[in-house]
């Protein structure tokens, strides 16, 4: 199956300050990244996605940025926020079959 | 906004209990399919659904689990002897395209607990 590795699995910031944070996958046919959003007690939100045909996509201070060569993509936060404080997980598929792989998940906490 | 719905939010069983657990996907979503997430742990797969068969399956989904769309809205896991280590977080998820296209859009969670 598809390997879905994410990197760190804590982060503390300032707030105000970035986060990122990287996964990397193993299908090199997958093309459909998406980045989930977890509170606590709560079901994983889609905070965004990206497809294979572009390299970066934007929405107000998230982005996240593929390289499809590396095989490797990042979450990047800017501005953080207190109620940005919450467990994200990034997601790539099986390209043969219909199921996604989810990383590890990473703790954000930002310090008010 | 249409969302998934699942029932029960919580249910506690004694081990070697069968347990069912229900799913109402958003109605023009063709895939559909059940993670579980263990206390503090990632999502884990277990099984896809399309065209009213299994498309995928982890090993996680051994014997012991079964889905079903026994009618045109719902959508049930069926967890036949559970184990204490079934004790998790259910989540329902259903998506409009594949999952190489589509976003999944997840329920609210059943969790279980398995005493």
């Amino acid at each position: 199956g598809e390997n879905v590795e994410q990197h760190p699995s804590t982060l503390s910031v300032q707030e105000g300050d970035s986060a990122v944070i990287k996964c990397t996958y193993s299908d090199s046919a997958s093309n459909y990244f998406p980045w989930y959003k977890q509170e606590l007690g709560k079901r994983p939100q889609l905070i965004i996605d990206i497809r294979s045909n572009v390299g970066e996509k934007k929405d107000q201070r998230i982005a996240v940025t593929l390289n499809k060569t590396a095989k490797h993509f990042s979450l990047h936060i800017t501005e953080t926020q207190p109620e940005d404080s919450a467990v994200y997980f990034c997601a790539a598929p099986l390209r043969t079959g219909n199921q996604f792989y989810f990383g590890t998940g990473t703790s954000l906490t930002v310090i008010p | 906004e249409p969302e998934v719905t699942q029932t029960p939010s919580h249910q506690v069983t004694q081990m070697g209990q069968e347990v069912i657990l229900r799913c109402v996907p958003i109605s023009n979503h063709l895939y559909f399919y059940w993670y579980r997430q263990i206390l503090g742990q990632k999502v884990e797969f277990l099984v896809s659904f399309y065209n009213n068969e299994i498309s995928e399956k982890s090993e996680i989904f051994d014997d012991q689990f079964s889905v079903e769309r026994p009618d045109g809205s719902n959508f049930t896991l069926k967890i036949r002897s559970t184990k204490l280590e079934d004790s998790a977080m259910y989540f329902c998820a259903s998506s409009r395209e594949d999952t190489n296209t589509g976003e999944l859009f997840f329920g609210e969670g059943s969790r279980l607990t398995v005493l």
